[in-house]
This record gives C-alpha cells, sequence and structure tokens, in this order.
C-alpha cells in the first residue's frame, strides 16, 4: 500500500540555519503531497502540498518540491526561526485533498 | 481561524470497555470529518471518512463494528471504541472540512491506553 517515509528527529538547528526535511513515498498512482504542522498544543496545519510532479509548494518561507523520479518531496527553509519549533508532518493521497498516510513527524527545535 | 476540538486528549480505560471520543468543529459547519490513528512509532493512516447524516466510510482492514462513528450534526462526529483492548492503544486524531472547501481543520488527537 501507500506509504510515507520522512526523516526521524529530533532536529535542532540554531536560529537563521538552513532546514532540511526528507520525505519520501511509495504510491501505485500519482498523488498529491503534503506537509502538515503542528504546534505546540495545537492541530496539524497544511503547510504546503503539490499535485502533480515538479510542482513546488511553498507558504512562510519553505518550500517543496514534488520529485516523481526520486518519489520525493523534502521541505526545506533557508533560515529557520525559533518560531518554527514544530512537528513536521509528510503526507500523500490519491484523493484529492483528503491526506491518507502521513509520515511518522519530525520534531524541529529551533534555539536562540 | 476555524477550530476544531477533541476531547478527551487523553484516556486510561479497561480492556473490555468502551471509551468515545468527541471532535466538534466550533466556529463552522463540517460536512465531512475524518478520523486518523496513529499506533506507536508508526504512521497516522485514515481509518474512516463520515459525511453528516450519513453512514461512515471505513478504510480496508478498520472494523466498523469496533470503530463505531456517528455524525449526527454538522458540528459534532463522535468516535466509539467498543469493546477495548490494548491493541486499540493508540493516538486517533479527527480533522473536520467546511463546506466542499479545500481545507482540513484538525483537532489536537487523543492518547487512548487500554489496560
Amino acid at each position: 500500500g501507500d506509504s510515507v517515509t520522512q526523516m526521524e528527529g529530533p532536529v535542532t538547528l540554531s536560529e537563521e540555519a538552513f532546514l532540511t526535511i526528507n520525505c519520501t513515498y511509495t504510491a501505485t498512482g500519482y498523488p498529491s503531497l503534503f506537509w502538515y504542522v503542528q504546534y505546540p498544543g495545537e492541530g496539524l496545519q497544511l503547510l504546503l502540498k503539490a499535485t502533480k510532479a515538479d510542482d513546488k509548494g511553498s507558504n512562510k518561507g519553505f518550500e517543496a518540491t514534488y520529485r516523481k523520479e526520486t518519489t520525493s518531496f523534502h521541505l526545506e527553509k533557508g533560515s529557520v526561526q525559533v518560531s518554527d519549533s514544530a512537528v513536521y508532518f509528510c503526507a500523500l493521497s490519491d484523493r484529492g485533498n483528503t491526506p491518507l498516510v502521513f509520515g511518522k513527524g519530525t520534531r524541529l527545535s529551533v534555539i536562540a | 481561524g476555524a477550530v476544531v476540538s477533541q476531547h478527551p486528549s487523553r484516556v486510561i480505560c479497561k480492556s473490555g470497555t468502551s471509551v468515545k471520543i468527541e471532535c466538534r468543529s466550533l466556529d463552522f459547519q463540517a460536512t465531512t470529518m475524518f478520523w486518523y490513528r496513529q499506533f506507536p512509532k508508526q504512521s497516522l493512516m485514515l481509518m474512516a471518512t463520515s459525511n453528516e447524516g450519513s453512514k461512515a466510510t471505513y478504510e480496508q482492514g478498520v472494523e466498523k463494528d469496533k470503530f463505531l462513528i456517528n455524525h449526527a450534526s454538522l458540528t459534532l462526529s463522535t468516535l466509539t471504541v467498543t469493546s477495548a483492548h490494548p491493541e486499540d492503544s493508540s493516538f486517533y486524531i479527527c480533522s473536520a472540512r467546511e463546506g466542499y472547501g479545500e481545507k482540513l481543520f484538525f483537532g489536537s488527537g487523543t492518547q487512548l491506553s487500554v489496560l
């Protein structure tokens, strides 16, 4: 079945450092891909998405590019802030905007 | 922004008892709600989709008689784990979609531990 694998955390970075969180997927079709973020004490929120190969999703300085050839959707940000500290989940869906499978989540801690 | 309230956040119960988890959309009408679960060290996976006023649609491998879903109003869906057993111990999260929009709004989850 469909699955998502993302790098294990926790990840600890200094403020203004470059962030990469790896995500790869397996799927039978051409899924939509998502990154969700969960801030402390809150529910998951959609951060960005991409619906087809080579699409780039971006939001709040975060970017991820749908790479069909490597079945990847790595999350990047050029300069992280303390407020980016959260748990990040990669997810996929073959039903439009309804995520079916999430990765296990990667906890990011950014220190000043 | 839209808020989804999920209760309880944590529940511990004895084997054989039933547990009800509530998911409420506080400031919007949720025509569709979704229930997910995450076993320890596993991925979060969709269990079922419920539309207000109709029966839930369960994903393959999810027992509908064990996980009863009720979506009786546009602001409330409940998941009842019937006759819970230790293997049902998991993290359950609900999400809700407003109308036919794209966005999903998630609750903060319920950690169920069955002794």
